[in-house]
């Protein structure tokens, strides 16, 4: 596909629930982010990839969060025992390497919310 | 540590007419870049234009121009010939050279009256 893509777009689930989101970057790009974004505020950064590895996971909230990048495109961002204070927009986004490689790309964000 | 402050949490505009949005930052880095982004009720973040804070030259694009001060750590976005489409939420972001990890302002939301 031609831009970042973000499964599912919205997630409900319940209170202490496991939850995981998926994000396909764009095609050659080899680093990966995501950002979580709360009602009304900006984006926070959570985690950054290069290639397969975790570059940098400094703005990961706790150990209830964690994200995996295997083959170094698909990546997948995982909550355990989620609680309401994780509701937000999870957006991911890709960049190059190289060239013009300090612009970001999003995709359309996931939307959870723990009932 | 990096920081962004969009003093203005919404802005109006009349149809054709020209908005300026305010964004001053504060960052240790030499080497850094500036955004604004623009976020519709899509949730689709998308990049309106970009500053590399080595370049005193201010960047534009089409309808969009910014006022980049560095020695202020100012770096406000002018719409001009607004149109309805420009409604949004626009973010003001920084980027060091290192991860190119961002840091977004609040953001301000632009209504557009027709």
């Amino acid at each position: 596909g031609a831009g970042v893509s973000q499964t599912p777009s919205n997630k409900v689930t319940e209170k202490g629930k496991y939850v995981e989101l998926r994000c396909d970057p764009i095609s050659g790009h080899t680093a990966l982010y995501w950002y979580r974004q709360s009602l009304g505020q900006g984006p926070e950064f959570l985690i950054y990839f290069q290639g397969t590895g975790a570059a940098d996971d400094s703005g990961l909230p706790n150990d209830r969060f964690f994200a995996v990048r295997p083959e170094g495109s698909v990546s997948t961002l995982k909550i355990q025992r989620t609680e309401r204070g994780d509701s937000a927009v999870y957006l991911c986004a890709s960049r190059l390497t190289g060239r013009a490689r300090e612009t970001q790309y999003f995709g359309p964000g996931t939307r959870l919310l723990v009932l | 540590a990096q920081t962004v402050t969009q003093s203005q949490p919404e802005m109006s505009v009349q149809e054709a007419e020209t908005v300026t949005l305010s964004c001053t930052y504060d960052t240790s880095e030499s080497d850094y870049y500036l955004f604004w982004y623009k976020q519709p009720p899509s949730r689709q973040m998308i990049l309106v234009i970009r500053q590399e804070a080595y370049k005193q030259q201010n960047a534009t694009e089409n309808r969009f121009s910014v006022n980049f001060q560095k020695a202020a750590k100012s770096f406000s976005l002018k719409i001009s010939d607004s149109q309805l489409g420009d409604a949004a939420m626009y973010f003001c972001v920084l980027s060091g050279a290192g991860s190119y990890q961002l840091t977004f302002g609040k953001g301000t939301k632009l209504s557009v009256i027709p």
